[in-house]
């Protein structure tokens, strides 16, 4: 059984970083074809992708983000870390973690997701 | 960005309907696109990856087609369970773009 759960800080305040923790179970980070990625959602907004990292640990991330965001990954923990510096409000959304497969490149299993605010 | 765009922002359907959701690529993607379902507060679920192939799981009465800039996705036979927000994803290059979502609302 695949799953996979965020943790982290669900208030932040405006500038500082947000650390989340993505731990997954039921696949390996060390397999060929995996990925680990996250993704944020506004309220009542689209989707938006924020990075993901694969098993040969090639990382990317979204243009318009990429100078705030580092993502790594413990492979012997099963974890993925996200952090995303200088926090703004507008970055108040539910952070989702996801596992893609790079040969259907698509998001197939998703994190219940966690609701981060940003506010002072 | 390869911009991903929706039609119709929202649609009222019955139980029993057959329903389509279009989405547009701004540029080719060929069949790189994927079709998720969300339920409020409730995370994305994967229906359709590929284009046309059907996620293991997912009923039959869900199906994909396109490729290039122009895919529906298409469901044969609306369910209770059906009613939720649709969005397509383009796999095709990076960064991954979605599209704003389509509410299927019960008529």
């Amino acid at each position: 059984q695949i799953t996979l759960k965020e943790s982290g800080p669900t208030l932040v305040k405006p500038t500082q970083t947000l650390t989340l923790t993505c731990t997954f179970s039921g696949f390996s980070l060390s397999t060929s074809d995996v990925g680990v990625g996250w993704l944020r959602q506004p309220p009542g907004k689209a989707l938006e992708w924020l990075a993901l990292i694969y098993w040969d640990d090639d990382k990317r991330y979204s243009p318009s983000l990429k100078s705030r965001l580092t993502i790594t990954k413990d492979t012997s923990k099963n974890q993925v870390v996200l952090t995303m510096t200088n926090m703004d409000p507008v970055d108040t959304a539910t952070y989702y973690c996801t596992r893609e497969i790079y040969s259907r490149s698509s998001f197939d299993y998703w994190g219940q997701g966690t609701l981060v605010t940003v506010s002072s | 960005d390869i911009q991903m765009t929706q039609s119709p922002f929202s649609v009222s359907a019955s139980v029993g309907d057959r329903v389509t959701i279009t989405c547009r690529a701004s540029q080719g993607i060929s069949s790189w696109l994927a079709w998720y379902q969300q339920k409020p507060g409730k995370a994305p679920k994967l229906l359709i990856y590929a284009a046309s192939s059907l996620q293991s799981g997912v009923p039959s009465r869900f199906s994909g087609s396109g490729s290039g800039t122009e895919f529906t996705l298409t469901i044969s036979s609306l369910q209770p369970e059906d009613f939720a927000t649709y969005f397509c994803q383009q796999a095709h290059t990076f960064p991954r773009t979605f599209g704003q979502g389509t509410k299927l609302e019960i008529k």
